[in-house]
């Protein structure tokens, strides 16, 4: 069964930094595209950022230069790691498996994990 | 960067059909899926590639696209169908390439 559980989410101020984790089980996530999608409170959908296979990575204008996604094979787990947070940031934070043969949707996302930007 | 738009709500009645429209230029040459949002819950995914449907979700959820809408349609609404919609494609073109339209409330009334 596929599962994907985040951590890592909290209150924390402006302008510090986050490390937001995504355990993943029943598949690997090295052999697929990750990503990461935010919901700022009463709001939609946002894609933040994606990892393929191969190890690209591409964000959204919003977080680039600030966030990081990458991996850790070992663990078999995501991250998200966000710098210079600011309060447009707080939002809660799912990882998502995409479907990447070539349809590229979301076909498994786990429960969010909360991140709140205030002083 | 490529955008999708969404009207941000729709009403109907127990057992009547919703039609809830998502469009975008020249969307009908990308691939197009839906996502079903309640209240507290992750999303979930009802339409993928335009018309098919994940494993579980009940044929009463519809999709089609062509030219510049794309169309998700829920017949014999129940109440349960009562949430928030997402489209969303994927612009394998652009750096961002991750897009979601902006939602729509659909209420049962």
């Amino acid at each position: 069964e596929v599962q994907l559980v985040e951590s890592g989410g909290g209150l924390i101020q402006p302008g510090g930094s986050l490390r937001l984790s995504c355990a993943a089980s029943g598949f690997t996530v090295s052999s697929n595209y990750m990503s990461w999608v935010r919901q700022a409170p009463g709001k939609g959908l946002e894609w933040v950022s994606v990892i393929y296979s191969g190890g690209s990575t591409y964000y959204a204008d919003s977080v680039k230069g600030r966030f990081t996604i990458s991996r850790d094979n070992s663990k078999n787990t995501l991250y998200l790691q966000m710098n210079s947070l600011r309060a447009e940031d707080t939002a809660v934070y799912y990882c998502a498996r995409v479907e990447g043969s070539y349809l590229y949707y979301f076909d498994y996302w786990g429960q969010g994990t909360l991140v709140t930007v205030s002083s | 960067s490529y955008v999708l738009t969404q009207p941000p709500s729709v009403s109907v009645a127990p057992g009547q059909t919703a039609r809830i429209t998502c469009g975008g230029n020249n969307i009908g040459s990308k691939s197009v899926h839906w996502y079903q949002q309640k209240p507290g819950q992750a999303p979930v995914l009802v339409v993928y590639d335009d018309s098919d449907r994940p494993s579980g979700i009940p044929e009463r959820f519809s999709g089609s696209n062509s030219g510049n809408t794309a169309t998700l349609t829920i017949s014999r609404v129940e109440a349960g169908d009562e949430a928030d919609y997402y489209c969303q494609v994927w612009d394998s073109s652009s750096d961002h390439p991750g897009v979601f339209g902006g939602g729509t409330k659909l209420t049962v009334l």
